[in-house]
């Protein structure tokens, strides 16, 4: 059974600190992807990762992939009031427990 | 351009009454479609999924079904309500497995 595992579930920033996300996948698979959750609202996706050493960036968030350790990371540069939201990794339709980032002053 | 619609937006039940949440998704054919639910402050569990008209696969053995009467409709259904089926469920589609999954905007449901 795949489990795909994140950490840390809570993250509390500093803004213009930098920060990072992990999730670990329990099978091969050859994409992953990331969400973004608000408060009280739905998901959307941030990015998708198709291969082993894949990149992608978008403003203050970078994520890349590793598929020989089933490993994604979501690296925030410079953490910002508005990038506060839960964040989830999914891989196969299943999702990871989610990181609940708050930035504060 | 694909939609996801889902409804009702919120919803509060008593303990043993039934229980009908519908989804359709506009744009598409033969999508995949998803149930999820989200307990307070957790993550996303799949719970039902479809690939085609009446074809569904069940993740959990729980209080809950879902069927497919139609290729863009979907609907999670219980015949009596438990405490612990509250929560935020979510619909989803997407075009193949382990592709992009596009949600619709959920309902929160509150068993009391």
């Amino acid at each position: 059974e795949l489990k795909v595992e994140q950490n840390p579930l809570f993250l509390s920033m500093q803004e213009e600190k930098n920060y990072t996300i992990y999730c670990n996948y329990s099978t091969t698979s050859d994409r992953l992807y990331w969400y973004r959750q608000d408060p009280g609202k739905s998901l959307e996706s941030l990015f998708v990762l198709l291969s082993n050493g894949a990149v992608k960036q978008e403003g203050r968030l970078m994520a890349s992939l590793d598929t020989k350790a089933r490993l994604s990371t979501l690296h925030i540069t410079a953490a910002v009031h508005d990038l506060s939201a839960t964040y989830f990794c999914a891989v196969d339709m299943r999702f990871g427990a989610g990181t609940r980032l708050t930035v504060k002053p | 351009s694909q939609t996801i619609h889902q409804w009702p937006a919120t919803l509060v039940q008593p303990v043993g009454s039934p229980l009908s949440l519908e989804c359709t998704v506009e744009g598409t054919s033969n999508p995949n479609l998803y149930w999820y639910r989200q307990a307070a402050g957790r993550g996303l569990q799949l719970l039902f999924y479809s690939v085609g008209i009446g074809q569904i696969s069940s993740e959990v053995p729980q209080n809950l079904s879902a069927s497919r009467p139609q290729d863009r409709q979907f609907i999670l259904s219980s015949k009596k309500l438990l405490l612990s089926d509250s929560g935020f469920y979510l619909c989803a589609w997407s075009v193949n497995w382990g592709g992009e999954a596009f949600f619709g905007q959920g309902t929160r449901l509150t068993v009391v």
